[in-house]
């Protein structure tokens, strides 16, 4: 059965910094892998995704997610943090599109 | 209207009432679902949809019964609910036979009291 993990329940960044968000899956074959954002009492929004081919994605917001199949990993990440990227991060996981699943998820604090 | 709707956003029932949520997708999708939200637990999903036929029931209790009535409209009717479950209940759909994803609805928060 595929799953994910996120290892980071809560990671806090300062403005300006760096984000690395990590995500580790398990899936016996190709994923097809996903990172979604959530914030307060919103729906999940769809940030990239990655079915094959170049293994560095390019997300909305300025993110992007590199997948490694060696470490079974598709870490997300963004050059420079802003105060409105603070929200919950999903990482996901489906080999067929009928079946989506979710890490537990990563909470952002950005300080200012 | 775009994307996927779920009304209403935010609802309190007692334990004896019997409520509906609604989930409507605009995106010409074939696929719906819902998933339950608690806090600090993973996302939970509760019934897949495909083509209207019902083809996952994650081991739901039948206080939680679902309708789906054509490929652009889903349900979740509520009864009997205990406190436990309230959280926010989210709607999403997708095209089955491509890998895009899923688009969310922005959720129905339930409280149960």
């Amino acid at each position: 059965a595929q799953s994910v993990t996120q290892p980071d329940i809560h990671i806090t960044v300062s403005e300006g910094a760096s984000l690395e968000l990590r995500c580790n899956y398990s899936y016996g074959a190709t994923p097809y892998l996903f990172w979604y954002v959530q914030s307060p009492g919103q729906g999940l929004q769809l940030l990239l995704k990655y079915f094959s081919g170049d293994t560095l994605v390019q997300g909305i917001k300025g993110f992007e997610a590199e997948f490694k199949r060696s470490q079974s990993s598709f870490n997300l990440r963004k050059p420079s943090v802003h105060w409105s990227d603070a929200a919950e991060y999903f990482c996901a996981v489906t080999g067929t599109a009928s079946k989506l699943t979710f890490g537990t998820g990563t909470r952002l604090q950005v300080t200012l | 209207e775009t994307g996927v709707t779920q009304t209403p956003r935010h609802l309190v029932m007692g334990m004896t009432n019997k409520k509906s949520l609604k989930c409507e997708q605009h995106l010409g999708h074939n696929a719906m679902y819902w998933y339950k939200q608690s806090a600090k637990k993973p996302l939970e999903l509760m019934f897949v949809y495909n083509f209207k036929e019902q083809t996952e029931n994650n081991s739901v209790p039948s206080r939680f019964s679902p309708e789906c009535p054509n490929s652009s409209h889903l349900f979740l009717h509520l009864h009997t609910l205990q406190p436990e479950d309230s959280a926010l209940y989210l709607c999403a759909s997708s095209q089955a036979d491509r890998d895009d994803g899923y688009t969310f609805g922005s959720g129905t928060r339930l409280t149960v009291v």
